[in-house]
């Protein structure tokens, strides 16, 4: 499974657009891009997933250019539930199970 | 519809205790997860269940770790004997179907063990 890496973390304020990029230069054929979000004391939640191009949901967009190297989480005007952290994974749809990284700490300030 | 249980959501033994952690996947989900964070590290997968059967336990750290399935519904996580790494969060999954059309894992709450 391929290696992702994202910003330790990121500091925003309630109504701005937030972008988190993450990178996976040895993504394979096979993998997906998966986002999900998790709030203290509580388990990880699905947010997004995508192959390529662009995917919208009512909670985000997720952005992924040709080559598949990296990609873009982008949560419109974030409010301050939104303060969480932000896991971007590689998911090969063979495998099923999740490789979680460090993540992207979101702090989302009034 | 009711998420993904965890029981307890917190549990605290002596090093050489045993623990069972026990998982109540979404109804007619047939995958089930276990995953764990270890202070200050990763959550890391542990093991995957399709419906009664281990499909990898790779992630399983030894064999003081036994995870079962019986009948295909709830799953539990036995710890015998707890040593003081295993302290952290456990966390269950659990999936309607492999495959990427099913793909969303839905996570419990965690159980918090901690070894003293």
């Amino acid at each position: 499974l391929a290696k992702t890496t994202q910003p330790i973390s990121m500091d925003s304020y309630e109504g701005q657009e937030v972008n988190i990029t993450c990178s996976h230069n040895n993504i394979a054929t096979n993998d997906y891009i998966t986002w999900y979000q998790q709030f203290p004391s509580q388990g990880p939640r699905f947010i997004i997933q995508g192959y390529k191009t662009k995917v919208t949901n009512e909670v985000a967009s997720l952005f992924i250019p040709a080559d598949r190297k990296s990609s873009t989480l982008s949560l419109p005007r974030v409010s301050l539930s939104d303060t969480a952290v932000y896991y971007c994974l590689a998911w090969m749809d063979s495998s099923y199970k999740l490789i979680f990284g460090s993540g992207t700490r979101l702090l989302v300030r009034p | 519809e009711a998420g993904v249980t965890q029981f307890p959501s917190h549990s605290v033994i002596e090093k050489g205790q045993t623990v069972t952690l026990r998982c109540d996947p979404i109804s007619g989900h047939d995958n089930l997860y276990w995953y764990r964070r270890v202070m200050g590290k990763e959550i890391k997968f542990l093991l995957h269940f399709v419906k009664e059967s281990k499909q990898d336990e790779s992630g399983m750290p030894n064999n003081r770790f036994l995870a079962e399935r019986t009948g295909g519904t709830y799953s539990t996580l036995k710890v015998q004997p707890a040593e003081l790494e295993d302290s952290g969060v456990y966390f269950c999954a659990s999936s309607q179907g492999q495959g990427a059309r099913n793909y969303e894992q839905y996570f419990g709450p965690g159980t918090r063990l901690t070894v003293t």
